[in-house]
């Protein structure tokens, strides 16, 4: 079980927008505005899409962006295209024995 | 542009060791602090151990369940990242990754605990 909690799945059609909640404690994503995005491709490596909340790394389109509500971060990807349909991980700072925590990923899938 | 290539995955026996590595390129290593991060089907990803830079006192940090048997270590010279990693068990069964704290990923190396 991870310690940030996200859907396991989200789907939407070409053009829409879709929000990926990812939800911790005080601890983590409400503590410090250290949270990252990541993209990852079936057998590929995980991609740094947005960093700190609401950066984007570079060369990643602006339809990505990133946004933070007391213990709850979230990843907002507009105007979809197929592109996008991959596993979205959320990671935070932590106090606890592990100095980055990982969400347990969501699905997105374009339909 | 970034490059982190990982090394020295396989197969062990539960109790068995292996060191990993990850040479680095298209950045000034010896500036980075750099982690391990390993991923699992059933755990998803999980972060290992940090490593920071000299400059930064070199601090050593791993997570609870690896701590005391993995180490990491890095040789500025050779612009490369080590994991070591003794008394294995099933459990650390993974695709282990090379990171940096600006985001770069290496490409993954499998490592797989089995009798």
């Amino acid at each position: 079980q991870s310690a940030l909690t996200q859907p396991a799945s989200v789907s939407g059609s070409p053009g829409q927008s879709i929000t990926i909640s990812c939800t911790g404690v005080s601890s983590d994503v409400g503590g410090y505005n250290y949270v990252s995005w990541y993209q990852q491709h079936p057998g590929k490596a995980p991609k740094l899409m947005i960093y700190d909340v609401s950066h984007r790394a570079s060369g990643v389109s602006n339809r990505f962006s990133g946004s933070k509500s007391g213990n709850t971060a979230s990843l907002t990807i507009s105007g979809l295209q197929a592109e996008d349909e991959a596993d979205y991980y959320c990671s935070s700072h932590t106090t606890s024995f592990f100095l980055e925590e990982f969400g347990g990923g969501t699905r997105l899938t374009v339909l | 542009e970034v490059q982190l290539v990982e090394s020295g995955g396989g197969l062990v026996k539960p109790g068995g060791s292996l060191r990993l590595s990850c040479a680095a390129s298209g950045f000034t290593f010896s500036d980075s602090w750099m982690s391990w991060v390993r991923q699992t089907p059933g755990k998803g990803l999980e972060w290992v151990c940090r490593i920071k830079n000299e400059p930064d006192g070199g601090t050593r940090d791993c997570a609870a369940p690896v701590k005391g048997r993995f180490t990491i270590s890095r040789d500025d010279s050779k612009s490369t990242l080590y994991l070591q990693m003794n008394s294995l068990k099933t459990e650390d069964t993974a695709v282990y990754y090379c990171t940096t704290t600006g985001g770069s990923w290496g490409q993954g190396t499998l490592v797989t605990v089995s009798s």
